[in-house]
């Protein structure tokens, strides 16, 4: 299995711009996280889908931030309008199964390092 | 809900040192646990977890985490480090979705 792959590896974008970070799960794995990580905040959730289904999107920052799952094995996460302090690398994971299960190993993909200028 | 600690921000070891990272979690119920590791550029990959069974786990690359219930504790071990192993740590605790704590950087110095 090729991972958790994700695209871009890296964007660098003026602000104000619409950025869509994207993320192909495991196959087979149902769940899907997609996560922050930056020098002052540290690793932060941001959202979790089970079976394409948003589950909890309470770690998004704001109305800026957007994630969709319309399927399986695809998911986005968009920034409209992008600002300077969105900077971050964003990591996605997917885990075989949630929900309460104890068999929750997440598997993360390469992450995207976003640059807004 | 679950929350975890990882009281370590920043080690710093010579090659050959003995290392400990602490972890305390608080969940009530089973707790599922884990050790992550990122390397400088590189995403988070699996030290190691415990689910049930034997509450010393072994990892790769020669890393061991003990789950003791009483201390809520599952702190990371490895007798004797290597330059290669300066990254972050991080300890995360389950079930659902996994909580994480805010990494340890360790620096080992050749």
């Amino acid at each position: 299995d090729a991972g958790v792959i994700q695209s871009p590896r890296h964007e660098v974008t003026e602000m104000g711009q619409e950025v869509t970070l994207r993320c192909k799960p495991i196959s087979g794995h149902n769940s899907l996280f997609w996560y922050r990580q930056t020098m002052m905040r540290g690793l932060e959730l941001l959202i979790y889908f089970n079976n394409n289904v948003p589950i909890d999107d309470s770690g998004m920052p704001e109305d800026r931030f957007s994630a969709k799952m319309p399927n399986a094995s695809f998911s986005t996460l968009k920034i409209q309008p992008s600002e300077p302090r969105d900077s971050a690398v964003y990591f996605c994971a997917s885990s075989p199964r949630t929900g309460g299960s104890s068999y929750n190993e997440q598997f993360f993909g390469p992450g995207t390092r976003l640059t807004v200028l | 809900a679950q929350s975890v600690s990882q009281h370590n921000h920043h080690v710093i070891l010579s090659e050959a040192a003995s290392l400990e990272l602490g972890c305390n979690y608080s969940y009530g119920g089973t707790v599922n646990l884990f050790w992550y590791v990122q390397y400088p550029g590189q995403h988070l990959q699996l030290l190691l977890k415990y689910f049930s069974g034997d509450p010393l786990v072994k990892g790769i690359k020669g890393f061991e985490a003990e789950f003791i219930k009483s201390k809520f504790s599952f702190n990371l071990r490895k007798p004797s480090v290597q330059w290669s192993d300066t990254a972050e740590y991080f300890c995360a605790v389950g079930p659902g979705q996994l909580t994480f704590g805010s990494g340890t950087q360790l620096t080992v110095l050749p």
